[in-house]
């Protein structure tokens, strides 16, 4: 398995607080991803990152920053917890452009 | 907008059956198409496909793709009570690198 961490595994906050999800990678990949997966949606885009201090939106930004401060590690963070926004959140990496990504174990968020 | 259907949404079979998921695609700029398998946790990658009509294998599963029907499929053959997962399709666009998911195919095998 790749070398991808993420922390916490599993969180319960009430709406209005703020959050922030950890992704940690051994693998020096370039690239990492944060995704959320819903039932009946899939695995949707939510950021990613291209290098370090390099980010971009994805498909389901809103309400979502990140940041990348050192290669191995990337924060989703939610400024404001919305109920929406109960999900399996899921990180990936890969090492260059067009590669396949490897995702890590998930954290399952929960919003009251 | 840029979407991935896959069909079915889920099937059962019996073990030793084989089965074909189906996955089509519109996605801007488009340069490959994944699989993945998902058993209650992280996604594990199975196979990239870029090129048309080159079939990709390994062991009991196979995948091709049709760029221009705009299709991929996935076989598994001899299916095993341990294939049963959720099989997840995705198109990789050729700019930024992102990947646009299905919603799957939920597979149930049965001893």
């Amino acid at each position: 398995d790749a070398g991808i961490t993420q922390s916490p595994r599993h969180k319960v906050t009430e709406t209005g607080t703020p959050v922030t999800l950890r992704c940690h990678q051994t693998e020096n990949h370039r690239y990492m991803y944060w995704y959320r997966q819903d039932p009946g949606h899939g695995l949707r885009l939510i950021h990613y990152s291209y290098g370090v201090k390099d980010t971009d939106k994805g498909e389901v930004s809103d309400g979502y920053s990140v940041s990348r401060s050192k290669t191995e590690d990337f924060l989703l963070t939610l400024e404001s917890a919305t109920s929406s926004q109960t999900s399996v959140y899921f990180c990936a990496i890969s090492d260059r452009a067009l590669n396949e990504q490897f995702f890590g174990p998930g954290t399952r968020l929960t919003v009251l | 907008e840029d979407k991935v259907v896959q069909s079915p949404l889920s099937l059962v079979v019996h073990e030793g059956d084989t089965v074909t998921l189906n996955c089509s695609y519109e996605v801007t700029n488009f340069r490959s198409l994944l699989w993945y398998k998902q058993e209650k946790k992280a996604p594990t990658f199975l196979f990239m496909l870029t090129s048309s009509g080159i079939e990709k294998k390994s062991g009991r599963l196979s995948s091709i793709l049709d760029k221009k029907e705009l299709f991929s499929i996935l076989n598994i053959t001899a299916t095993q009570t341990g294939d049963s997962a959720v099989y997840l399709c995705a198109g990789l666009m050729e700019y930024g690198n992102k990947l646009v998911f299905g919603a799957g195919t939920i597979l149930r095998v049965k001893s």
